[in-house]
């Protein structure tokens, strides 16, 4: 079976655009979560997911900051506007209920 | 006081020996524990879960869990050159479905 997907896998945008992060979990995964990483925060739980509902989305950083899942195979999170502190590896991972995680290979977003 | 705690490292052995890495949880209604591996550039992967108290084994790594000492650890026998990687401690808090992840531990096996 394929583990989480991400795309796109290096995102580089200027400040003030809008920046889309796309994931598909495992099959058969009902939960879902979205991770922020840099060198001076470490890893950073930003929103998770349960049944496609938002559980917990108390580590979004702001207003800016958004993020949906329209069915069971799909989420996204959106930034917009960007601004140069959100560089940082964005991690998608999925786990049946809040066990076990499986991460995907993360995508790299730079703001200029 | 942060949720989970770990030694930033490095942590450096040599080839063969154990590597002993150690992390503290502040909350003691946790109740799933988690070990990943993060290669630089790379992902976390998971390489453990430990849900009670004792020892878990698979393979050279073994995990140990001492709820009462809030305090949860990876053991790596015979270390190899190819088990440096930062590691990282995840905690399960379970009346709130909160997750929350160590700064993590740099080990280096030196051949």
């Amino acid at each position: 079976d394929a583990g989480v997907i991400q795309s796109p896998r290096h995102e580089v945008t200027e400040m003030g655009q809008e920046v889309t992060l796309r994931c598909k979990p495992i099959s058969g995964h009902n939960s879902l979560f979205w991770y922020r990483q840099t060198m001076m925060r470490g890893l950073e739980l930003l929103i998770y997911f349960n049944n496609n509902v938002p559980i917990d989305d108390s580590g979004m950083p702001e207003d800016r900051f958004s993020a949906k899942m329209p069915n069971a195979s799909f989420s996204t999170l959106k930034i917009q506007p960007s601004e140069p502190r959100d560089s940082a590896v964005y991690f998608c991972a999925s786990s049946f209920d809040t066990y076990e995680q499986y991460f995907g290979p993360g995508t790299r977003l730079t703001v200029t | 006081q942060k949720e989970v705690e770990q030694n930033s490292g490095p942590l450096s052995v040599p080839e063969g020996a154990i590597a002993s890495l150690n992390c503290t949880y502040s909350d003691r209604g946790s109740q799933s524990f988690f070990w990943y591996r993060q290669y630089s550039g790379k992902s976390p992967e998971l390489i453990m879960s430990i849900y009670s108290n004792g020892d878990k084994e698979d393979g050279r790594f073994t995990a140990q869990l001492n709820k009462a000492s809030q305090y949860v650890s990876l053991l790596i026998r015979d270390s190899q050159p190819s088990d440096s990687a930062t590691y990282l401690c995840a905690v399960l808090l379970g009346n709130f479905n909160k997750f929350y992840f160590g700064s993590g531990t740099k080990l280096n096996v030196k051949p």
